[in-house]
């Protein structure tokens, strides 16, 4: 199994533009979370879809922030207008339902200039 | 949401067991004991996890005291490529908690 596929890892933009970040989890997983991580507050969670449908969405930080998980298999997490604050580690994880471990992607390094 | 406790660092000497203590006072009966780590410029990696009695897997051992308001998380022979930020983390098989939220972690650093 490849895991948890991110795409793209390093991602430079303008403010202003608009930043669309892709996830492929694990086959068979029915669980997909989106997180974010800065040096000053961690690791986040952003929002999490539980079979293709988004369950809490509370984390994400206001309406520029979007999610979307159209099949089992993928996953996009975009942001529109990007502003340099949004600079941070987006990672994609994902499980089977119930209480087993959470396989994380490697993430995207996303730089808001 | 039940918290978690944990030093902010520890240090280790290479070869040398390894005890992570993570306190939980406030754990509630369903809630499961979770542990991940995060490698230097890598996603978290799912190390262990535990209810109520120990348990080992091949990366580590996981001790859950008997009233389950504390654990540790035991490596039996740190390497120098355990040096990781370790998070324990309690999940609920429902409702909210059924994610995982992290807190600060311990960072593990291991001397040669």
């Amino acid at each position: 199994d490849a895991g948890v596929i991110q795409s793209p890892r390093h991602e430079v933009t303008e403010m202003g533009q608009e930043v669309t970040l892709r996830c492929k989890p694990i086959s068979g997983h029915n669980s997909l979370f989106w997180y974010r991580q800065t040096m000053m507050r961690g690791l986040e969670l952003l929002i999490y879809f539980n079979n293709n449908v988004p369950i809490d969405d509370s984390g994400m930080p206001e309406d520029r922030f979007s999610a979307k998980m159209p099949n089992a298999s993928f996953s996009t997490l975009k942001i529109q207008p990007s502003e340099p604050r949004d600079s941070a580690v987006y990672f994609c994880a994902s499980t089977r339902d119930g209480l087993y471990g959470y396989t994380f992607g490697s993430g995207t390094r996303l730089t808001v200039v | 949401d039940a918290k978690t406790t944990q030093p902010n660092s520890m240090e280790s000497n290479e070869e040398e067991p390894v005890h992570l203590p993570c306190n939980h006072s406030t754990i509630s009966g369903t809630d499961y004991i979770h542990w991940y780590r995060q490698l230097p410029s890598q996603g978290p990696e799912y190390v262990i996890h535990g209810l109520t009695s120990n348990v080992n897997n091949r990366m580590a051992s996981l001790a859950i005291a008997e009233d389950r308001k504390s654990s540790t998380l035991i490596l039996h022979r740190a390497t120098l490529r355990d040096a990781a930020v370790y998070y324990c983390i309690l999940r609920s098989p429902s409702g909210s908690a059924r994610q995982l939220t992290f807190g600060s972690g311990t960072q593990l650093t291991v001397l040669p």
